[in-house]
């Protein structure tokens, strides 16, 4: 069965440093997320991605953070200058269609020290 | 208001037990609504997906929405330890317009089932 894959599986960094964290979604899927959850809070959506484009994202979604679809395989979320308040867990996921399910990666624990 | 409430439990039940998993929801928007499940240090995988307001069943699993009440529960029979995970409720608005399919999700309910 086909599933969304990350890696890192967890990253430890600098304050200040920068990160990317991999995904590479399921192969037919067009529509792309990027979530969070902060250990013991909620799952937070940060980002949509569509066509090459960011189609919806929160107010976390700031300046620092940015995401890319390289090539036909992975789709990166990069987080410029790191700040301790960015150790979560990021989670990738794709639905084939807009409407569609959301399937989720097992995530990428990122630690800020 | 927060948008989608949960009970965060946690909730401890023999084996075998029914278990009722529920939220609430603040925004008329959401008519999508779904039931995750996420075991430790996992990513979340969806159990169930509903639109309507009604009841839908998958196997031990059943899903209730009440949209004029913004309720939505996730009823699990005859549990077993396996169960044991957080359950994540999320909704989703009306997919095109403004929305392209953002996730709203719950705080989780720790569910353990013991033998």
């Amino acid at each position: 069965e086909p599933e969304v894959t990350q890696t890192p599986s967890h990253q430890v960094t600098q304050m200040g440093q920068e990160v990317i964290l991999r995904c590479v979604p399921i192969s037919n899927h067009l529509y792309f997320y990027w979530y969070r959850q902060i250990l013991g809070q909620k799952v937070e959506f940060l980002v949509s991605f569509y066509n090459n484009e960011i189609s919806e994202k929160s107010e976390i979604f700031d300046d620092q953070f940015s995401v890319e679809r390289p090539d036909g395989s992975n789709f990166t979320l990069k987080i410029r200058s790191t700040k301790l308040e960015d150790s979560a867990m990021y989670f990738c996921a794709s639905s084939r269609g807009l409407g569609e399910t959301q399937y989720f990666g097992p995530g990428t624990r990122l630690l800020v020290l | 208001q927060k948008e989608v409430e949960q009970d965060p439990g946690p909730l401890s039940v023999p084996e075998g037990a029914i278990v009722s998993l529920n939220c609430t929801y603040s925004n008329s928007a959401f008519q999508y609504f779904m039931w995750y499940r996420q075991y430790s240090r996992k990513g979340p995988e969806l159990l169930m997906y509903t639109y309507s307001s009604g009841n839908k069943e998958d196997g031990r699993f059943t899903a209730q929405v009440d949209k004029s009440s913004k309720y939505i529960s996730l009823f699990i029979r005859d549990s077993q330890p396996s169960d044991s995970a957080t359950y994540l409720c999320a909704t989703k608005a009306n997919a095109g317009g403004t929305s392209y399919g953002k996730l709203t999700f719950g705080q989780g309910t720790i569910l353990t089932v013991h033998p």
